[in-house]
């Protein structure tokens, strides 16, 4: 169980476009869903912590208006990408976790997005 | 937030050989886990442990709570086990060390 699907898992888009990265926990519910960013042999650092039904919370330094994050249901969080430049251009990796205790963060397979 | 410092950044062994991997902590968390990062990036978790003591195969972890650090065992390392490890911990969300990069050599 706790199986946590990201798509797309490659995409290159376009100056100025927006891309979408979708987040689906595919076997339970997940109040809470995170998003990260990594950059190549680099950690990995939090960018918002996305909350079923309410507003994502952003960490320090990162961009409200460029990571749209949605939360719209328990199963599904979104990461929009918008106006992307090529220093967005990173591996960005989702990451859920079951209400109850002791359970652990389940990751996603990362999107690595190319920004040409 | 919280700061996570792992040593060793780099590790070189030859197959068969045993290393710990340490994960110290700015201050306490709830959270604590363990992760390999496979080459397409992938994180497979290895251990979920905030404290205690849990073994899977060749591989071992520790966590003292109090002592704010936990260590992974690999005993009898393979070429497979090359890769990244991650330590992360947290209260909520988890926070990142910058990783051990591990080299088995045949």
């Amino acid at each position: 169980g706790a199986v946590v699907s990201q798509h797309p898992s490659r995409v290159i888009c376009k100056s100025g476009t927006s891309v979408k990265i979708e987040c689906r926990s595919l076997d339970f519910q997940a109040t809470t869903m995170f998003w990260y960013r990594q950059f190549p042999k680099k950690s990995l650092m939090l960018m918002a912590t996305s909350n079923e039904g309410s507003k994502a919370t952003y960490e320090q330094g990162v961009e409200k208006d460029k990571f749209l994050i949605n939360h719209a249901s328990l199963t599904l969080s979104t990461l929009t990408v918008t106006s992307a430049h090529p220093e967005d251009s990173s591996f960005y990796i989702c990451s859920a976790t079951r209400a109850a205790l002791n359970y652990g963060y389940t990751f996603g397979s990362g999107t690595r997005l190319t920004v040409v | 937030g919280i700061q996570v410092e792992q040593s060793p950044p780099d590790l070189i062994l030859q197959e068969g050989a045993n290393s710990t991997l340490r994960c110290n902590f700015s201050d306490s968390v709830n959270n604590l886990q363990w992760f390999h990062q496979n080459p397409w990036g992938q994180l497979i978790n290895l251990f979920y442990i905030p404290s205690g003591t849990k073994q899977n195969g060749r591989l071992s972890a520790t966590t003292v709570a109090t002592e704010r650090y936990s260590l992974l065992y690999i005993s009898s390392s393979q070429t497979t086990d090359s890769g990244v490890y991650f330590c992360a911990g947290g209260v909520r969300a988890l926070n990142f060390g910058k990783g051990t990069s591990l080299l088995v050599t045949p």
